[in-house]
């Protein structure tokens, strides 16, 4: 069973679409990550967070801790949010980075 | 400018041949990864070093080797012991290494894509 599960896999949503993309963890953490990666390749993180909710522009992340579990959130969706969205947790055996599958989003205009 | 640097961003090999890919930073991170990720799996951790002149292997080291000579440079040797070297790979920086509950953000390069004939 892989510790970081994340769903949905892939998801299309119509431009402006309110979207959710969700993920679980099995292990201990001290933080979780969400991070962006584009088609090209390239990998922006775009929050750390260990406890409550954080928001960035139209980007909201929330982390119930008790319930291991996060949220991300994309509000009023553009295709430039095109991309693949992938959670991490602090917690491995050697204290690093475990990665989800990541999830494939795509917005049609 | 501040950040990452990979290169080349394609890079093709033989089989049985050593390759190694470059990393820079100029954030004056001390931390510094290296990461592989094939398609429809997570990123899985080669090695990593907290400062200069020390490493750690990460879950994949097998095949791989790394050195740390200077804050600024990581680079990563795909050996021919590697099994199955064809991935995208991915270097990162942080200002330390999470220890004790604390956490850094990661800073990611653009990535390399190795392709082995």
């Amino acid at each position: 069973k892989n510790e970081v599960e994340q769903s949905p896999q892939n998801l299309t949503a119509q431009e402006g679409e309110f979207i959710t993309i969700n993920c679980s963890y099995s292990v201990g953490i001290s933080a979780l990550h969400w991070l962006q990666q584009h088609p090209g390749g390239g990998i922006v993180s775009l929050f750390m967070l260990s406890s409550g909710k954080k928001k960035h522009g139209r980007l909201i992340a929330t982390i119930n801790i008790q319930e291991k579990h996060s949220s991300l959130h994309i509000t009023a969706s553009h295709p430039r949010d095109s991309a693949v969205y992938i959670c991490a947790v602090w917690g491995g055996s050697q204290g690093n980075l475990i990665f989800g599958k990541g999830t494939k989003l795509s917005v049609k205009p | 400018d501040g950040g990452i640097t990979q290169s080349p961003k394609y890079l093709f090999r033989k089989e049985g041949q050593n390759v190694t890919l470059s990393c820079e930073q100029n954030l004056n991170h001390d931390a510094m990864y290296w990461y592989r990720q094939d398609p429809g799996q997570g990123l899985r951790l080669i090695y990593y070093s907290q400062i200069v002149n020390d490493f750690q292997k990460g879950d994949i080291a097998e095949g791989y080797s790394v050195s740390r000579e200077k804050k600024e440079s990581f680079p990563l040797t795909v050996t021919s012991a590697q099994k199955n070297p064809t991935a995208f790979y991915l270097c990162a920086s942080s200002l330390g290494v999470a220890s004790g509950g604390s956490a850094d953000t990661q800073y990611f390069g653009p990535g390399t894509r190795l392709t082995v004939l």
